[in-house]
């Protein structure tokens, strides 16, 4: 295991459904991601927080709502969402800062999402 | 045109094959270069990572980077099934550690 943990693995929701997503990192690490996989695509980056704070947002819909209480975890609120919100969600975490493959991020095992 | 360009495959080789997997990337400034491993229901995990141009080798695994070309490689020698996997390359980009994936290439090894 890599040291980050998500929860719950599997979601279906419908489209009037609010849900979150959980992950936890046991590493020390002062920076957190979500990232999403779609089929065939790069893996894209939602969110970045760095000691607690967003320092990226990178043109997610309103409709995913990150939040990050500590250093250790990290939700994605979901509300609204629509049929190709659906994909596997994924988070890492690094520690900014360290330096070369100290940066390194670590994956959790990700949430797979389907929205009826 | 994308950061980060990878042929997403499937490759299909038999056990013992030399497998060769490519990216290529847009912007020379890039300076640190990763391939991440993914296997089925689960996250993408650390494979190798290079800094600059050069050939970095571990074990079975040979990573190497042409910055002239833009070109970054992963070659991995005597193949198993336990490389069956998705293999993902990716560039650093700077601020905040933030990394550019390729779409990945999902490689079989067949006994």
């Amino acid at each position: 295991e890599t040291g980050v943990t998500q929860t719950p693995r599997h979601l279906v929701m419908g489209m009037t459904n609010k849900k979150s997503l959980k992950c936890e990192q046991h590493l020390g690490h002062n920076a957190m991601y979500w990232y999403k996989q779609s089929a065939k695509k790069p893996l894209e980056l939602m969110f970045v927080y760095n000691f607690k704070e967003q320092t990226e947002n990178n043109s997610v819909p309103s409709r995913f709502s990150p939040e990050c209480p500590n250093s250790s975890h990290l939700f994605l609120h979901l509300h609204t969402l629509q049929p190709e919100d659906s994909a596997l969600y994924l988070c890492a975490s690094s520690q900014e800062g360290a330096g070369g493959q100290r940066d390194t991020q670590y994956f959790g095992p990700g949430t797979r999402l389907t929205v009826l | 045109q994308k950061e980060v360009e990878q042929d997403p495959g499937p490759l299909s080789v038999p056990e013992g094959a030399i497998v060769s997997l490519n990216c290529t990337y847009s912007n020379s400034a890039f300076q640190y270069f990763m391939w991440y491993r993914q296997y089925s229901r689960k996250g993408p995990e650390l494979l190798m990572y290079t800094y600059s141009s050069g050939n970095k080798e571990d074990g079975r695994f040979t990573a190497q980077v042409d910055k002239s070309s833009k070109y970054i490689s992963l070659f991995i020698r005597d193949s198993q099934p336990s490389d069956s996997a998705t293999y993902l390359c990716a560039v650093l980009r700077g601020g905040y550690n933030k990394l550019i994936f390729g779409a990945g290439t999902r490689l079989a090894v067949h006994p």
